[in-house]
């Protein structure tokens, strides 16, 4: 099904570990971004992509970094995770005709 | 900062009743508005978008917008047990990524 594509779907990871959120859409969508989202805090971009080869920070970027390897994949990387960034994450790519955004499922990650 | 609020909630409304969902944003400058439905545990899901002043009308929903005040709502009509979830109003900034600032959502639930 086309579609934005998350991996992993949940992640438990101790203090000071670091993974890599996979992130990919076959919808050929110049525009991807990540946000977190936690309890009472609504949906908060981390990074963002206008477009392959450019990435831009959000309202929340420290402790993370991303790549934008090519126009279909966006990955995002904790590279020391910290209890604070235990959080749902969503990937989501924007289709360049309208503004709406499609969202992936989500990865559920705790930083214990 | 650029800023969206949400009427916080958490809102019930009797099944048939008609929800009203408010949210004001902080930038004139702001191009679209959306509203997204989320499920718990689920990935928001776009339900409409607005560009102009006025109302727009799909199904049971109506999205209003009022760019002097900076505020925009949604009115479900007829809302269904189906309609509970939680529901964020999303601000597009202008740009070549128009990425999207979120409020922090209302949660909806309607009582049968």
């Amino acid at each position: 099904n086309a579609g934005v594509t998350q991996t992993p779907k949940f992640q438990v990871l101790k203090t000071g570990q670091s993974m890599t959120l996979q992130c990919a859409q076959d919808m050929n969508h110049n525009s991807m971004y990540w946000y977190r989202q936690d309890p009472g805090m609504g949906l908060r971009l981390i990074y963002y992509s206008a477009s392959e080869g450019t990435t831009d920070k959000g309202e929340v970027p420290n402790g993370y970094n991303v790549s934008r390897l090519n126009k279909r994949e966006f990955s995002l990387r904790l590279e020391s995770a910290a209890p604070s960034q235990t959080s749902v994450y969503f990937c989501a790519s924007r289709d360049e005709k309208g503004d709406g955004y499609t969202f992936g499922s989500g990865t559920r990650l705790t930083v214990v | 900062q650029k800023e969206v609020e949400q009427n916080s909630g958490p809102l019930s409304v009797p099944e048939g009743a008609i929800a009203s969902l408010n949210c004001t944003y902080s930038d004139r400058g702001s191009q679209s508005f959306f509203w997204y439905r989320q499920y718990s545990g689920k990935s928001p899901e776009l339900i409409m978008s607005i560009y102009s002043n006025g109302d727009k009308e799909d199904g049971r929903f109506t999205a209003q917008l009022n760019k002097a005040s900076q505020y925009v709502s949604l009115l479900i009509r007829d809302s269904q047990p189906s309609d509970s979830a939680t529901y964020l109003c999303a601000v597009s900034e202008s740009g070549s990524a128009r990425q999207l600032t979120f409020g922090s959502g209302t949660q909806l639930t309607v009582l049968p």
